[in-house]
Formats: structure tokens, sequence, C-alpha cells
């Protein structure tokens, strides 16, 4: 079965840096790799996701790549701002698949923006 | 997307008790889906919610110990019985559409402490 592994754990930015949290899958026939993001006390929420058609994709100052060849992608936040501190969770899965039991999620990256 | 409320948001229980969390939708879904967060760890799918036949449980999960109810497309509820202190744990509800292709919408959580 797939298997997703995320790193680091924990990462601490100096305000307005860049901020980068990397994941790796392993089985060849996932293509859908969301990022979900979760403030403390709240549930998570997606915050971006990518297709195994595209390398990269960008929404404002977040970004997310794919290498499909190395099974890796990663999520590079710029110009971090306070607000950006949260546990950030990526994960992978086989696209329009509805059931939750086919999206693994990584282990969790605890971001904390330092002003 | 969905909106997601859960009920309670947080308890405290005494060991050898059970609990009810309830999770209403603010729209009708196919799936529901229940997961467990233990404290810093990423999320682990308990159940699938099906409305109108049993839950399918994901391994190391069992029907006695997290009896599932889904009565209607937009209300479901897990149990947690016979709590001991390795419950305590973020339990998390969540919902997929068909048009979101893959992505998850989560409640806030109901964090259970054990004592």
């Amino acid at each position: 079965g797939e298997n997703v592994e995320q790193h680091p754990s924990t990462l601490s930015v100096q305000e307005g840096d860049s901020a980068v949290i990397k994941c790796t899958y392993s089985d060849s026939a996932s293509n859908y790799f969301p990022w979900y993001k979760q403030e403390l006390g709240k549930g998570p929420q997606l915050i971006i996701d990518i297709r195994s058609n595209v390398g990269e994709k960008k929404d404002q100052r977040i970004a997310v790549t794919l290498n499909k060849t190395a099974k890796h992608f990663s999520l590079h936040i710029t110009e971090t701002q306070p607000e950006d501190s949260a546990v950030y969770f990526c994960a992978a899965s086989m696209s329009g698949y509805s059931s939750a039991s086919k999206i693994i999620f990584g282990s969790g990256t605890r971001l904390s923006i330092r002003p | 997307s969905a909106v997601i409320s859960q009920k309670p948001s947080r308890d405290i229980c005494q060991r050898g008790t059970s609990l009810t969390i309830q999770c209403q939708v603010d729209s009708q879904v196919t799936m529901m889906f229940w997961y467990r967060q233990q404290p810093g760890q990423s999320l682990t799918l308990i159940a699938t919610a099906n409305q109108g036949s049993e839950a399918t449980y994901e391994s190391g999960f069992v029907i006695d110990k997290f009896p599932i109810s889904r009565p209607n497309l937009t209300f479901s509820t897990l149990t947690v019985s016979n709590m001991s202190p390795e419950d305590s744990s973020i339990y998390l509800c969540s919902v997929t559409s068909g048009a979101s292709d893959g992505e998850l919408f989560f409640g806030e959580g109901s964090r259970l402490t054990v004592l």
C-alpha cells in the first residue's frame, strides 16, 4: 500500500522568509497530492493540491512542486506571515476515488513563524 | 464546500464510560468518515459511515469499540466505548463530495480526554 513520509516534523522560520516542506510517496499509481493546513483547535483544511499531469502549481504565496519520477512533492510558502503558523499535512491518493481510505496522510510538520 | 458541525467540541471522560460524538453536515453527502488524531500525530481513518448500511472499518478498529450510526445523508455519530486513557484523542468527522474529486472537508474535531 501507499506510504507517505514527510519532513521536517518541526520548522521554525523568520517572518518574511520562505518555508519548504517535503514529502515522498511509494505508490506510483498515486496521482493526486493535496496539502492540508491545521490551525490550533481546528480541523485540517485543504490549501493547495496538485495532480500528476503537472509539475508545479501556485496560489499566491504558496506553491507545490511534484517530481513524479523521484516520487517527491514539496510545499513552498514564501514571505511567511504569523498566520502561516500551523501544522501542515501532505497526502497522496488516486484522483477520482472518493473513498478516504485511499487518501494517505504524512506525519505532519509543525511550522512556527518567528516575529 | 461543506460545513461540518461536531458536538461536543471537547469533553473529559472517566475510564470505562462511553461517549457519543455527533456530526452534522449542511448538505447531503454520500460518504462520511471518522478520523482519529492522537496528540501530535497524523490522521488515522477509523471508518467510513455508509447511509443505510453498516460502517466499513479500517484495520485495527472494530465496531464494538467504535459503533457508528448514519441515519441519513447529513448526520452521523461515532461512539467511543469503554474508554481508556489511550482513547484520549481528537476525533474528526470528514466528508467528500462527488464534485470535490478527492478533497476532504473536516469538522473542527472533538477533543476527548480520558482520566
